[in-house]
């Protein structure tokens, strides 16, 4: 079956240590993936997606990266987290359909 | 990027009542997505809409795709206490990135 997984669902990290989000997905073959980040429980702001290996198109400039190190994973990262970095990060795989998202990443930074 | 623009961006309603909320872009797209975030979730697909003027309904939920393929509208009917969530509205133009709009945030009082 087709699924996308993503974790962990929670994360508390001090300010400046390092952040690794991964995203996974089963049952496909070079998926076009998303990271976005959501803000006080609302709008979903695009930060990279990837259409293959290697290939990452980054939306905003910002203390974040991502890397496309497999097929199907997708990792979202950070050298040193800042305050700001706090808050909800889903991952999503465009399908014909639309978009299909993780259970997301709740970030704080403390 | 583009702006969606969702309206009301909050309501506070009773268990019972029906719900109706749009998105408008500036531009003309030919699909439309409605998506519902049930708190601490990625966004789950409700509805796709792919012809002007089509009408969708899924359960007590109905959208429909502007005529003008500039805006979409979602109503929900005799609204119940898990209808509560975010619910996000997405457009896109021939097979480019989706973009979503700013959600409009549900509280169904009981």
């Amino acid at each position: 079956s087709q699924t996308i997984h993503q974790w962990p669902a929670t994360l508390v990290q001090p300010v400046g240590s390092p952040l690794s989000l991964e995203c996974t997905v089963e049952g496909t073959s070079n998926p076009n993936l998303y990271w976005y980040r959501q803000a006080a429980g609302r709008g979903l702001q695009l930060l990279f997606y990837s259409v293959g290996i290697g290939q990452i198109s980054s939306e905003v400039p910002q203390n974040l990266s991502a890397s496309r190190p497999q097929d199907r994973q997708f990792i979202l990262s950070s050298k040193k987290l800042l305050l700001s970095d706090s808050g909800f990060y889903l991952c999503a795989w465009r399908r014909p359909a639309g978009y299909t998202f993780g259970s997301g990443t709740r970030l704080t930074v403390v | 990027g583009q702006q969606l623009n969702q309206s009301p961006q909050s309501m506070f309603i009773q268990e019972g009542e029906d719900v109706s909320m749009n998105c408008t872009s500036s531009s003309i797209f030919n699909t439309w997505l409605w998506y519902k975030q049930d708190p601490g979730e990625g966004p789950v697909l409700l509805i796709a809409l792919y012809k002007a003027g089509e009408l969708t309904s899924n359960g007590r939920l109905t959208a429909q795709f502007g005529i003008t393929r500039k805006d979409s509208f979602l109503n929900i009917s005799a609204s119940i206490p898990s209808d509560v969530g975010i619910y996000f509205c997405a457009g896109q133009l021939w097979g480019n990135q989706f973009y979503f709009g700013t959600g409009t945030s549900l509280t169904v009082i009981p």
